[in-house]
């Protein structure tokens, strides 16, 4: 089965950088996705890692490490609706393989 | 543009009532559909998820059950409600036309009190 791990929570000021880190043990990876979940409301898609590397898409980054089974989500210029829990998925395998599964969540707090 | 909507907002059930959530999704055909449960704080839990009408998957082997009747209607149903069945319950779709999508529309969910 798929497992993966995140810090439980992050505390960080406005204007700063945040890295929210996501490893993971799959018997087979297609790649790593992120989710931003604000507080009641649904998760949103943020980006998706299929190959090694840095992905950017404005004031977030993600990236990727498949021989470390390890990525992680990069929040640049911290604003306070940042402030929500991020969530690292993969898909399953074989006949399961249109399963997303997801971490358990870090929940970021931002302050002034 | 596709759109998914997900209903009621909120539910408050005594132990033991039946319950019913809909999600139907607008504007594609053929969408992966999938049922989350997500406790207070928590991450989410995969319940069902279904790739065709009347294909259920079951991930939870609890009192909850999933039906698909139609091609864009995903029904989550139980015939007896737990006190553990409470939670917030995210109906998601995906484009049906590759294994590997990763990305996954969630609709603005149910909270569900179980009292």
């Amino acid at each position: 089965g798929q497992s993966l791990e995140q810090p439980s929570e992050v505390t960080a000021v406005e204007g700063a950088i945040v890295q929210i880190n996501c490893t993971y043990q799959t018997s087979g990876f297609y790649g790593l996705s992120w989710y931003q979940q604000h507080d009641g409301g649904a998760p949103t898609f943020l980006s998706y890692n299929a190959l090694d590397g840095l992905e950017e898409t404005g004031r977030f980054s993600s990236f990727l490490s498949r021989s470390d089974s390890y990525g992680y989500l990069l929040l640049q210029e911290l604003q306070m609706k940042d402030s929500a829990s991020y969530f690292c998925a993969v898909r399953d395998q074989g006949d399961s393989s249109y399963k997303l599964i997801f971490g358990s969540g870090t929940r970021l707090l931002v302050r002034p | 543009s596709q759109t998914i909507h997900q209903w009621p907002a909120t539910l408050v059930q005594p132990v033991g009532s039946p319950l019913s959530l809909e999600c139907t999704v607008e504007g594609t055909s053929n969408p992966n559909l999938y049922w989350y449960r997500q406790a207070a704080g928590r991450g989410l839990q995969l319940l069902f998820y279904s790739v065709g009408i009347g294909q259920i998957s079951s991930e939870v082997p609890q009192n909850l059950s999933a039906s698909r009747p139609q091609d864009r209607q995903f029904i989550l149903s139980s015939k007896k409600l737990l006190l553990s069945d409470s939670g917030f319950y995210l109906c998601a779709w995906s484009a049906g036309t590759s294994t590997r999508n990763e990305k996954l529309f969630f609709g603005s969910g149910t909270q569900l009190s179980v009292l």
